[in-house]
């Protein structure tokens, strides 16, 4: 399958700093990426929706001068969590989109980020 | 009414056992069907995707019932290498956008 790697997989910050988290999709071109977000015991929730050369779509109560997201190029896109809070500790997880067009539109995981903000 | 909906288990069985685990979609125009598996703390991984005829990758079978706006999943002779939390994944079509369930936990006891 397709390999799409993040980078760090866990970082520990201070309250009030900034952690930038990058994705990437190492053997294929991804259009589009996904930033989910992951709490103890509760499943993936979408937080935005990355699109290469365009702004990311931000789901409904997830802060977009928060966190923001940038797709550069169509293997890489980031997300920088801006003055973190305890409260944003969490599990980081990208995806990109295989198939373009498709139906069937496959998401890769990448083996996401473990943030602890103290 | 949730997106998507599964039962959160823990589903317990015994090695060589056959499970099943059932999820619900409430989106009728939902267009792709996919079941991941996720081991913990780890990401999710693609275990297969659900077309509308179904289909079968060895132990593992998964069928999409449209009427009844439900996905299965039944894996047989399971392993123990077999347990971890299983999530049900619909997505809309031209968006692309998926939604997850909350997983079901499968614990293949010895």
């Amino acid at each position: 399958g397709a390999v799409v790697s993040q980078h760090p997989s866990w970082v520990i910050c201070k309250s009030g700093t900034s952690v930038k988290i990058e994705c990437r999709s190492l053997d294929f071109q991804a259009t589009t990426m996904f930033w989910y977000r992951q709490f103890p015991k509760q499943s993936l929730m979408l937080m935005a929706t990355s699109n290469e050369g365009s702004k990311a779509t931000y789901e409904q109560g997830v802060e977009k001068d928060k966190f923001l997201i940038n797709h550069a190029s169509l293997t890489l896109s980031t997300l920088t969590v801006t003055s973190a809070h305890p409260e944003d500790s969490s599990f980081y997880i990208c995806s990109a989109r295989l198939s373009v067009g498709g139906v069937h539109n496959e998401q890769f995981f990448g083996p996401g980020t473990r943030l602890t903000v103290l | 009414r949730k997106e998507v909906e599964q039962d959160p288990g823990p589903f317990n069985v015994p090695e060589g056992a056959t499970v099943a685990f059932n999820c619900t979609y409430s989106n009728s125009a939902s267009q792709s069907f996919f079941w991941y598996r996720q081991d913990c703390r780890k990401e999710p991984k693609l275990l297969m995707s659900v077309y509308s005829s179904g289909n079968e990758d060895g132990r593992f079978t998964a069928q999409l019932n449209r009427a009844s706006q439900y996905i299965s999943l039944l894996i047989r002779d399971s392993k123990l290498s077999d347990s971890a939390t299983y999530l049900c994944v619909v997505g809309s079509g031209g968006y692309q956008k998926v939604t997850f369930g909350t997983g079901t936990k499968l614990q293949v006891i010895p």
